[in-house]
């Protein structure tokens, strides 16, 4: 079975810093793993896939790397702004019984001081 | 309309009502999920439909009964739910294996 845990559980830095979430599993023969992000009560925006045979993905500010040997990926934000802040989830596949499945961990809650 | 969406966005309901949730997907995928997001917990895989069929129950309690009349469609019907299933139940859909696509959620409250 898969667990997902992240760190820290909450962040909170001044508009522009840059900044690293972390995430952890136990199972790291994932073939990929997603990020997410979402605002207070709402629905989860998917911000990035990372295949296993990839190292690192990019899009915008956001990069997401992808260890399996250590079972860690990393969401590296830049020049963060206000308009960051949110819940970002990491979530690791877990194929039970011939099903996909996802194991999420508990997110990290990130505020941007303006 | 497009990607997923979800109705109704929130609802409320004692405990001996008979209610449905539904979701609704327009990015051709084949698999749609149920999870369950309370306070302070992670998000919980509830069911998984793979074409039409399905493919996990993850000891969901009986009083939720989802029904996938095809592959663009789900729904979860809610009977005698308890105060403790009040939560923020979402839907996303892929292609089999492939990145997930979430709905908005419906924000449940039981009194």
């Amino acid at each position: 079975k898969q667990e997902v845990t992240q760190i820290p559980a909450a962040l909170s830095v001044p508009e522009g810093e840059n900044l690293v979430l972390n995430c952890s599993f136990t199972d790291s023969a994932i073939y990929n793993l997603q990020w997410f992000r979402q605002d207070p009560g709402k629905g989860l925006t998917s911000l990035l896939l990372i295949q296993s045979s990839q190292r690192e993905q990019t899009s915008g500010r956001l990069n997401a790397s992808l260890d399996k040997s250590s079972g860690r990926s990393t969401l590296y934000i830049a020049a963060s702004q206000p308009g960051d802040s949110a819940t970002y989830l990491c979530a690791a596949p877990y194929s039970g019984a011939g099903s996909y499945q996802l194991t999420f961990g508990k997110g990290t809650k990130l505020s941007v001081i303006p | 309309e497009t990607g997923v969406t979800q109705t109704p966005r929130h609802l409320v309901m004692g405990m001996t009502n008979k209610k449905s949730l539904k979701c609704e997907q327009h990015l051709g995928h084949n698999a749609m999920y149920w999870y369950k997001q309370s306070a302070k917990k992670p998000l919980e895989l509830m069911f998984v439909y793979n074409f039409k069929e399905q493919t996990e129950n993850n000891s969901v309690p009986s009083r939720f009964s989802p029904e996938c009349p095809n592959s663009s469609h789900l729904f979860l019907h809610l009977h005698t739910l308890q105060p403790e299933d009040s939560a923020l139940y979402l839907c996303a859909s892929s292609q089999t294996d492939r990145e997930q696509f979430f709905g908005p959620g419906t924000r449940l409250t039981v009194l």
